[in-house]
């Protein structure tokens, strides 16, 4: 069974710009949730969602949005960049998504610089 | 508060065993789990506990809970330098997202 993908592994941006970063989940996942990754802040929750639905969501300003097709597949999608903007952002698939006793499977990452 | 509390860095010697803590600070929390980080890789789950329990043991794996004291551990036998990687606690609790510690870096030297 394939892992979770995401895509691209590798990203530079300027300041303002807006970025859109995809991540295909475990073949018959329904919930995806994404993290942000910096030495500063550590790992911290962005949103989660399942069967297209966001069913969660950490405390980022509205810049930052998601969304999940009816494959699954979600993206993610931040809008005028900030040089803080820069990290590592992290997909997770699960099967059915929370975080009560849940597997989470991480993809690799979208390592974002922005200057 | 949600926090989740560990020590930033761990050194061991090759064999030893190697003992990586967590502090917790809401009551609530019915689940809790260790991921492993390595260079230029996503999480791993490693293991994870649910909190009526104690202990749970799975090969070179230790978790064991401390509910009065809101204190977790993962002990890791014989401790080889592919255990080399950064250590995560989190915590997970019904209709809560995850909430991670910031990390522990585990050196294990030849």
């Amino acid at each position: 069974k394939a892992g979770v993908t995401q895509t691209p592994r590798y990203l530079i941006k300027t300041r303002g710009q807006q970025v859109t970063l995809s991540c295909s989940p475990i073949s018959g996942h329904r919930s995806v949730s994404w993290y942000q990754q910096t030495p500063g802040q550590g790992l911290q929750f962005l949103f989660e969602y399942f069967s297209e639905t966001q069913r969660n969501k950490g405390n980022f300003p509205g810049r930052f949005s998601g969304r999940q097709f009816s494959n699954s597949r979600s993206e993610m999608n931040v809008s005028t960049l900030e040089l803080g903007d820069s990290a590592l952002y992290l997909c997770a698939s699960s099967f059915r998504g929370g975080s009560l006793g849940n597997e989470q499977f991480f993809g690799p990452g979208t390592r974002l610089t922005v200057l | 508060g949600e926090d989740v509390e560990q020590s930033l860095f761990l050194s061991v010697r090759e064999g030893d065993s190697s003992v990586i803590n967590c502090t917790y600070t809401d009551s609530s929390s019915t689940y809790l789990y260790w991921y492993k980080q390595e260079p230029g890789a996503g999480l791993q789950l490693l293991t994870y506990i649910f909190s009526n329990m104690d202990m749970k043991q799975d090969q070179r794996l230790t978790v064991l809970l401390n509910k009065k004291d809101k204190h977790l551990s993962l002990r890791i036998a014989d401790t080889q330098t592919g255990d080399s990687a950064i250590y995560f606690c989190a915590k997970g609790d019904y209709g809560q997202n995850f909430v991670f510690g910031p990390g522990t870096r585990l050196s294990v030297l030849p």
